[in-house]
């Protein structure tokens, strides 16, 4: 059974500094690697998709890395502002095909001072 | 439309009275997914379609809850007789493949009282 792990449940940064957010993963085989946001009371918003034969993305500020066989991925977020402040989810898909479900961690809450 | 549709947006229901939580897809979206989020809790997989079939419906947590999808396009989540602890916020998500990144809607509030 896929379990998704992001430690630390929550983070606090003064703006401007860049940072890691990690996620890692139990079962290698997956499909694909997403990042989602949330804000509070509101659905999530795809940030970036990683192919299982990909080993980053990059949109923005925001850059994922995906290391499969060592179960790991990380969103590193440049320059952070205030309006970064959410919660951010990781969700992976596969180990019985395209028709797996998203297996998510139970997200980083994220708050950057001004 | 422009993302994925769910209605209605807030729901308070008595205990014991059935519900019906919609979810219009992206268009021409074939997979499409229904997720719970309670309080405090991360998101809970329920069911997966692949068109009209749903290949996964592990995720349902008893035999209250079902779900179908028509034309491979709208999904409806039912909840029979429903209990305060079904009291989450339902979320859909869609996309155009099962490996292809997946678009959440914005969730139903559902609250049982």
């Amino acid at each position: 059974k896929q379990e998704v792990t992001q430690i630390p449940a929550a983070l606090s940064v003064p703006e401007g500094e860049n940072l890691v957010l990690n996620c890692s993963f139990t079962d290698s085989a997956i499909y694909n690697l997403q990042w989602f946001r949330q804000d509070p009371g509101k659905g999530l918003t795809s940030l970036l998709l990683i192919q299982s034969s990909q080993r980053e993305q990059t949109s923005g500020r925001l850059n994922a890395s995906l290391d499969k066989s060592s179960g790991r991925s990380t969103l590193y977020i440049a320059a952070s502002q205030p309006g970064d402040s959410a919660t951010y989810l990781c969700a992976v898909k596969g180990g019985t095909g395209a028709n797996s479900k998203l297996t998510f961690g139970k997200g980083i809450t994220l708050s950057v001072r001004p | 439309g422009a993302g994925v549709s769910q209605s209605p947006s807030n729901k308070v229901t008595e205990k014991g009275k059935d519900v019906e939580l919609r979810c219009d897809p992206i268009s021409g979206h074939t997979a499409l997914y229904w997720y719970r989020q309670s309080l405090g809790q991360g998101l809970e997989f329920l069911i997966y379609f692949q068109g009209n079939s749903a290949p996964d419906k592990s995720g349902l947590p008893s035999d209250r809850f079902s779900a179908e999808r028509t034309g491979g396009s709208v999904s409806t989540l039912t909840i029979q007789r429903t209990q305060q602890e079904d009291s989450a916020v339902y979320l859909c998500a869609s996309s155009l493949g099962g490996t292809i990144e997946a678009f959440f809607g914005q969730g139903t509030r559902l609250t049982v009282v």
